[in-house]
Formats: structure tokens, sequence, C-alpha cells
């Protein structure tokens, strides 16, 4: 398994300011992934983070209001820009690892930054 | 369209009864995995399956990969308080990137 971290772990934001999330795993990692979720449902994907060249945006989801940085193989950020309160909810980031089952890479996710915005 | 469906979405139980969380589709996966979530947490891993047919215990929760790796259960046997919390199958196909494909999620809440 890994240990991942994330900062901040909540925060509160006025409404047309952003926000950056760190994400820092505690090995080198090949796949990083950025997912937004609502409390007490399941997990919606935003992009995935790839080392040395741009994010993999999901549909519905544009670089513009979600840049991410992944500048190595053990650490990525995500933006939440010009914030409106539609952006209030639970943001995790993941990493792919070989576990147990050495055969497939099995993801492991952080403990989540909450993000209010007002 | 939903490729993972899981049911049911929401369940209130007594300690000590017994439940079953599915998860279906018609799409096959390479390997399908587990999670628990309490509030305030991110997902924690229960559990990766892989080969068709498959069954895994965890002390009290048992998981199974359908032999068409389309679908899988967990059953968790004479439920604790403990045990309360969202959980969520999420599915891995092959040349995905290593995305994986969630189902809505159970919310479980076990009352004492």
């Amino acid at each position: 398994s890994a240990v991942i971290s994330q900062k901040p772990s909540r925060d509160i934001c006025q409404r047309g300011t952003s926000l950056t999330i760190q994400c820092q795993v505690d090995s080198q990692v090949t796949m990083m992934f950025w997912y937004r979720q609502q409390p007490g449902q399941s997990l919606t994907l935003i992009a995935t983070a790839n080392q040395g060249s741009e994010a993999t945006y999901e549909s519905g989801f544009v670089i513009d209001k979600f840049p991410i940085s992944r500048p190595n193989l053990t650490f990525s950020t995500l933006t939440v820009s010009n914030m409106s309160p539609e952006d209030s909810s639970i943001y995790l980031c993941s990493a792919n690892l070989r576990g147990d089952i050495r055969i497939v890479e099995t993801q492991y996710f952080g403990p989540g930054t909450r993000l209010l915005v007002l | 369209t939903q490729l993972l469906e899981q049911s049911p979405q929401f369940l209130s139980i007594q300690e000590g009864e017994n439940l079953t969380v599915y998860c279906n589709s018609s799409s096959v996966f390479s390997s399908l995995q587990w999670y628990r979530q309490e509030p305030g947490e991110g997902p924690v891993l229960l559990v990766t399956v892989v080969t068709g047919g498959e069954v895994k215990k965890l002390k009290r929760l048992t998981f199974q990969f359908g032999d068409a790796r389309k679908d899988s259960s967990l059953h968790i046997t004479a439920a604790q308080p403990g045990d309360t919390g969202l959980y969520l199958c999420a599915g891995a196909r092959n040349n995905q990137g290593g995305k994986l494909i969630f189902g809505q999620g159970t919310e479980l809440s076990v009352k004492p």
C-alpha cells in the first residue's frame, strides 16, 4: 500500500478565488488521479495527472477550471479556479500501485480535501 | 450510462444481521476493487479480485468475483456498528490507463 497525504484537509473560500490542493505520495507512482465527491455519493473522475505532460481531463472538466500539475512521480496539485458555491465538494487524489496483488495495479486514495465555497 | 450498477444504495440494519451488496455490469473487468469510506476520510481499499469465480474473505466480509468477471458481491456476516460506512465497488478494464469505473456506492448503517 501507500501513504497519500493531501493539503489542506479542508478550507472555506470566497467565490471568485482559487484554491490549490496538494497531493503527496510516499513512493514513486506511475498514475495519479483527481476525483470529486459529494458527501455520501460515489466518486467522479476529474482527470488523470500525467508526469511530464498535460493532464487528461474527463468529459465535463476543463483545464482552465481545474489546472493540474505533476512535476514528478510523487507529487501533484489540483487548482480549483474562479470558485463558485457549486464547487463545494470533497476533492480526492489517488495513485496506482502494485500492492499485494502484484499482477495488477491497485488504486489508493488520499484523505480528501473538503471545500466549502461561500 | 452507468457502467457499474451497485445496489442497494442505502441499507439500514440491526447489529447481528447479514447483508449483501451487489455490483453488476455488462462489461468485463480485468480486476475489481472494493473500498470502504468513513465520513471525513478517503476510501480505504478492502480487497482486489482478479480471477473469475474468485472468493476472498476478510474476517466477516466475503467478496466474490463473478465467473465472467462482470459482477461482484460483498457479503457481511453478523454486521456490527463499526461496519457503518460507504461501500464502493470499482472496476478496472484493460487499456483504460489505470482508470477505475465506480459504482454508485452503498451507504450502510448498522444500528446497535
